[in-house]
């Protein structure tokens, strides 16, 4: 069974700043099949990037992922206030399929 | 435009059964191109997926959950369904339907959410 490891746990950051958000499997994994969503307070979450690098539609460019075998990254580049939300990895193995989510990271007004 | 919308009781007694509908609008749910599954949420905590299933009715679910868990699809309705069996206190969470890409396999559709509740 895959674990993803999202950290930290929390990031204190200014609108303006750059955030960095990283995500970790406990064995390689297939980018192809690496997501990252976007969570507000009492909101479903929101598709941001998928195939660890793609934008989802409308989504700003100011977000971008990076990664491969067992490290990934999410980078806002600069944090907006509609920014500030939980972020959560997830993947998808196929040994048996199962969709697995990392445990998020929330990214808080400094 | 796609919409996902969870409908079904609030709350359920300890050891009985969960049950869900998520109701498809703006698209088909008979696509090749996906698949519908259940996300569910407790408060305060992370995501848990629960499991999906094709139009076709082969399904895939949560390993840890796999014997509690029953996903059903009605594309007459455009309608699929989720049981949840012998409920506890921790099964206590809001409930999300979803779409979930079948090539890249991302979920790119949620509903809105709904709150379940485990309670005598």
């Amino acid at each position: 069974e895959i674990v993803l490891t999202q950290s930290p746990g929390t990031l204190s950051l200014s609108p303006g700043e750059r955030a960095t958000l990283s995500c970790r499997a406990t064995q390689s994994v297939s980018s192809r099949y690496l997501t990252w969503y976007q969570q507000k307070l009492g909101q479903a979450p929101r598709l941001l990037i998928y195939g660890a690098s793609s934008r989802a539609a409308g989504i700003p460019d100011r977000f971008s992922g990076s990664g491969s075998g067992t490290d990934f990254t999410l980078t806002i580049s600069r944090l907006e206030p509609e920014d500030f939300a939980v972020y959560y990895c997830q993947h998808y193995g196929n040994s048996p399929p199962t969709w697995t989510f990392g445990q998020g990271t929330k990214v808080e007004i400094k | 435009q796609l919409q996902l919308q969870e409908s079904g009781p609030g709350l359920v007694k300890p050891s009985e059964t969960l049950s869900l509908t998520c109701t498809v609008s703006g698209g088909s749910i008979s696509s090749s191109s996906h698949y519908w599954g259940w996300i569910r949420q407790p408060p305060g905590k992370g995501l848990e997926w629960l499991g999906n299933i094709y139009y076709s009715g082969s399904s895939y679910y949560n390993p840890s959950l796999k014997s509690r868990v029953t996903i059903s699809v009605d594309t007459s309705k455009n309608q699929f369904s989720l049981k949840l069996s012998s409920v506890t206190a921790a099964d206590t969470a809001v409930y999300y339907c979803a779409r979930h890409d079948a090539d890249t396999r991302e979920i790119d559709y949620w509903g809105q959410g709904t709150l379940v509740t485990a309670s005598s």
